[in-house]
C-alpha cells in the first residue's frame, strides 16, 4: 500500500530484552516522527527526522531508547532493557514537509512482560 | 513550550445531536499550525484537518466544522447531526514552524461516543 507501514503489528517480549520497532513511511516524505501512546493516554513525541538534519530526539523518555533512518527513509526505534513501563502502542509518522499534515500508521502494540 | 488542552475527557450524546470538541493550545511562535486527529476503535490515526495560525476563517467539511480563534487561543471541532461511526478519540495538535523542535505536541484526546 501507499501508507505508513509500521511492523511488527504486535510485540511480547520478556522485561529485560531489547526490541526493535520498524516504520516505512510515505515514499518521498522527508519528515518521519516517533510517538507513544500508553493506555488511556494521549500521544508522547519521542524523535522526529527530518531529511539530512540531525534529528530532534527531546522526547525520548531514557537512554534505553535509540532511534535511526537509514537512507532518509526506512527508521528504526530500539528499546533496550525493556521495562514494563515501556508498555504501550509505538506510532511512526511521515509528511512530505515539515508542517504539513503527518500520516501515521497503525502502531506497534509492545507489551513488556 | 507548546502546550495542547482538550479539557472534556469524555463526551456521549445520542445520534444526530450537534458535539463540539473544545482545543485551547499555548505557544510562542506566531507562525504555527493547528491539528484535529481523529482514532477510531481500530487505533489508526486520520487527519481531519490542518490550519495555519494565519488563517482564522472558519471552515466546514461536510458534518465537519472548525472554529480558530486566535483571541483566545482556540481551535474547537464541531460534528453536525453526529452518527455512531463519529465514535472515537479526537486528538488536537500544535507544531510550532519557527523554533527548532518541529514536532507535533497532542492534546490528551476527547473520547467521544455517540449512542444510536
Amino acid at each position: 500500500g501507499a501508507g505508513v507501514s509500521q511492523s511488527p503489528s504486535n510485540k511480547v517480549t520478556e522485561k529485560g530484552k531489547d526490541v526493535e520497532l520498524r516504520c516505512d513511511p510515505i515514499s518521498g516524505h522527508t519528515a518521519l516522527y516517533w510517538y507513544r501512546q500508553s493506555l488511556g493516554q494521549g500521544l508522547e513525541f519521542l524523535i522526529y527526522f527530518q531529511g539530512n538534519s540531525a534529528p530532534d530526539k527531546s522526547g525520548l523518555p531514557s537512554d534505553r531508547f535509540s532511534a535511526e533512518r537509514t537512507g532518509g527513509s526506512v527508521s528504526t526505534l530500539t528499546i533496550q532493557r525493556t521495562q514494563q513501563e515501556d508498555s504501550a502502542v509505538y506510532l511512526c509518522a511521515s509528511s512530505a514537509r515539515r508542517t504539513g499534515e503527518a500520516f501515521f500508521g497503525q502502531g506497534t502494540r509492545l507489551t513488556v512482560v | 513550550a507548546q502546550k495542547v488542552t482538550q479539557a472534556q475527557t469524555e463526551i456521549s450524546v445520542v445520534e444526530k445531536e450537534d458535539v463540539t470538541l473544545d482545543c485551547v493550545y499555548e505557544t510562542r511562535d506566531t507562525t504555527y499550525y493547528l491539528f484535529w486527529y481523529k482514532q477510531p476503535p481500530s487505533g489508526e490515526l486520520v487527519f481531519l484537518i490542518r490550519r495555519n495560525s494565519f488563517d482564522e476563517q472558519n471552515e466546514i467539511s461536510g458534518r465537519y466544522s472548525w472554529n480558530f480563534q486566535k483571541s483566545t487561543s482556540s481551535f474547537n471541532f464541531t460534528i453536525t447531526a453526529s452518527q455512531v461511526v463519529d465514535s472515537a478519540v479526537y486528538f488536537c495538535a500544535l507544531s510550532e514552524a519557527g523554533g527548532s523542535a518541529r514536532q507535533l505536541t497532542f492534546g490528551s484526546g476527547t473520547q467521544l461516543t455517540v449512542l444510536p
